[in-house]
């Protein structure tokens, strides 16, 4: 079975530091992955998302992740992290060869510090 | 255009109520989902709706009864719920139901609490 782990239940860094959130992922084959972002009391918004192909890529609001297939990982990283960028973050992994369903991580909870 | 769209945004409702959620897209997407999200945690998959029939029911209590009328909405009916029901309903699509490269779009929620 698939499964998805995000290490960091809270992270705070400070506004305009990097940023880096990490995911795990336990699949048998090339798994789809994806980042979703969470703002309070809000849907989930996809920031980006790996099919295949260059391993690193590139979101929305600044946001890119890499996939590193010797890791399971996909990793979500900022350069400059805004205060508007504080929310909770999901990954995802989807299969590949079956019904569309998602599994997600436990998810991140990001604070931005002034 | 990649929105979905949920209504009520808020509901409350007693435990003896019969309610409903709707949700509804126009991105001709032909899968449909209904997902529970209890605070702090990730969303859990409750129903999919693949070309208007239900194909994936995870084992979801028979108080909620999902509906899907044609390829735009889907609703979700509530009866006799529990308090422990109460939750962030989300609601998402995606262009085909199998496979692949389908991304999930997510619409806000609807945000029920059960007295």
């Amino acid at each position: 079975a698939q499964s998805v782990t995000q290490p960091d239940i809270h992270i705070t860094v400070s506004e305009g530091a990097s940023l880096e959130l990490r995911c795990n992922y336990s699949y048998g084959a090339t798994p789809y992955l994806f980042w979703y972002v969470q703002s309070p009391g809000q849907g989930l918004q996809l920031l980006l998302k790996y099919f295949s192909g260059d391993t690193l890529v590139q979101g929305i609001k600044g946001f890119e992740a890499e996939f590193k297939r010797s890791q399971s990982s996909f990793n979500l990283r900022k350069p400059s992290v805004h205060w508007s960028d504080a929310a909770e973050y999901f990954c995802a992994v989807g299969p590949v060869n079956a019904g569309n369903m998602l599994t997600f991580g436990g998810g991140t909870r990001l604070m931005v510090k002034p | 255009d990649t929105e979905v769209t949920q209504t009520p945004k808020h509901l409350v409702m007693g435990m003896t109520n019969k309610k409903s959620l709707k949700c509804e897209q126009h991105m001709g997407h032909r899968a449909m989902y209904w997902y529970k999200q209890k605070a702090k945690k990730p969303p859990e998959l409750m129903f999919v709706y693949s070309y208007e029939k239900l194909s994936i029911n995870e084992s979801v209590p028979s108080r909620f009864s999902p509906e899907c009328p044609n390829s735009s909405l889907l609703n979700l009916h509530l009866h006799a719920l529990q308090p422990e029901d109460s939750a962030l309903y989300l609601c998402a699509s995606s262009l085909l139901p199998y496979g692949a490269q389908e991304t999930q779009y997510f619409g806000p929620g609807t945000r029920l609490l059960v007295l």
